[in-house]
């Protein structure tokens, strides 16, 4: 089946440095979402990218899917302690699947 | 607006046991979908279910595990027996209607944590 490859595994940052994480693919994706998941909650979701190329902030937050739809980034710039949580790559097949399959997360930790 | 409900958040149980979940999902959405978290893993898809009738059930443990959705809102997931491996947060998500140019997107609940001993 279809599996992401989410690098780093855990990231151990200063309050105010940037952050980037990305996620790549062997296979095509229509549609790429980042998730942030805090302890003990459900995935939240922070930017979703729809079109090849595409680049979207929220904010602190910027992502990006690939040209090649086998990838995507999320950047976070000026990190604070509230950053902290698992961030989750996901990508949707499309093509009337709706299915989301997930990376293995990022663990961010921001030290104050 | 409220967002997808789930109980209980927290579930121990003994192997060979039962267990069932519940979900709410964000009123109006059609479609749910019922995932499992292991630790330090992805949500991985069990059922997704348009209305009441299932979508995709093809990582679904049949042989111990099911789902329903009779009205096509609230949802349940069940698990008889339960096994050791099958300690993870479930997770209920449901999506957003379709919009123009198919951009849609799930919506999580806090999941339930089931632990199995």
């Amino acid at each position: 089946g279809q599996q992401l490859n989410q690098s780093p595994q855990s990231m151990f940052i200063q309050e105010g440095e940037d952050v980037s994480m990305n996620c790549t693919s062997s296979s095509i994706f229509n549609t790429w979402l980042w998730y942030k998941q805090d302890p003990g909650e459900g995935p939240v979701l922070l930017i979703a990218l729809y079109k090849a190329g595409e680049l979207t902030s929220n904010g602190r937050l910027t992502a990006q899917f690939g040209i090649t739809r086998k990838d995507s980034f999320l950047n976070i710039s000026a990190s604070i302690p509230s950053d902290v949580g698992i961030y989750f790559c996901a990508g949707q097949l499309g093509g009337g699947s709706e299915k989301l399959v997930f990376g293995k997360g990022t663990k961010l930790t921001v030290n104050p | 607006e409220a967002g997808v409900a789930q109980s209980p958040r927290y579930k121990i149980i003994e192997k060979r046991q039962s267990v069932a979940f519940w979900c709410n999902p964000i009123s109006g959405h059609a479609t749910l979908y019922w995932y499992q978290q292991i630790l330090g893993q992805g949500p991985k898809l069990l059922i997704q279910f348009q209305n009441n009738g299932v979508v995709d059930d093809s990582q679904l443990p049949k042989d111990r595990f099911s789902a329903e959705r009779l009205k096509g809102v609230d949802s349940t997931l069940k698990i008889q027996p339960a096994k050791l491996e099958d300690s993870a947060v479930y997770l209920c998500a449901s999506r957003t209607p379709g919009l123009a140019g198919g951009r849609e997107t799930q919506y999580f609940g806090p999941g339930t944590r089931l632990l199995v001993l």
